[in-house]
């Protein structure tokens, strides 16, 4: 059974600074993975989809890589700022169902 | 807005009562899935569609809930005698086949359910 889980469950850092969110994942046989981004009561936003071929994808001050063999994602934010305070999901996706981690919640103080 | 949108985005209700919700997934997608949220926790899948056939369902998705997508474009869920168990964020993704698009899913903004 494919458990997803993400390290820290919480990350508070001052503006400005780079950080990487950490996911894992049990089965490699994955199709894709997705991170998300979601905001207080809302919905789900896609950053960054990576094909189970692939290492990694860019957009913007993002960076995510994909280590299918060792069963992790590292989602990369340079520069970080207040607007990127959310809870960051990631999730792997094997087939129709995406199976998710719990989040972690990113805090960017002023 | 060509985006996934869900419809009410709230709904409080009493126990034992019925709510219906509706999704109107981007026009060219073939996949529609839905998903539960409760708070802290991520997302966990219910059913999804391929065109207007429901071709997969959670245990998760007792005998009260059940799930319709009659034209292969918009969907419903409907929750019977609706218990507090079932308070969370309901959420609605579609997406093209995976020999399309990487089967990307694109989310809508979720109906949050309340029952009192």
């Amino acid at each position: 059974k494919q458990e997803v889980t993400q390290i820290p469950a919480a990350l508070s850092v001052p503006e400005g600074e780079n950080l990487v969110l950490n996911c894992s994942f049990t089965d490699s046989a994955i199709y894709n993975l997705q991170w998300f981004r979601q905001d207080p009561g809302k919905g789900l936003t896609s950053l960054l989809l990576i094909q189970s071929s692939q290492r990694e994808q860019t957009s913007g001050r993002l960076n995510a890589s994909l280590d299918k063999s060792s069963g992790r994602s590292t989602l990369y934010i340079a520069a970080s700022q207040p607007g990127d305070s959310a809870t960051y999901l990631c999730a792997v996706s094997r087939n129709y169902q995406l199976i998710w981690g719990a989040g972690t919640k990113l805090i960017i103080k002023p | 807005d060509t985006g996934v949108s869900q419809d009410p985005r709230h709904k409080i209700t009493k126990r034992g009562q019925n709510v219906t919700f509706r999704c109107d997934p981007i026009s060219e997608h073939n996949r529609l899935y839905w998903y539960r949220q409760t708070l802290g926790q991520g997302p966990e899948f219910l059913t999804y569609f391929q065109n207007e056939a429901q071709l997969e369902k959670s245990r998760l998705l007792s005998d009260r809930f059940s799930a319709e997508r009659p034209k292969g474009s918009f969907s419903t869920l409907e929750i019977q005698r609706t218990e507090q168990g079932d308070s969370a964020m309901y959420l609605c993704a579609s997406s093209l086949l995976p020999g399309q698009g990487h089967n990307e899913q694109f989310f809508g903004p979720g109906t949050r359910l309340t029952v009192l």
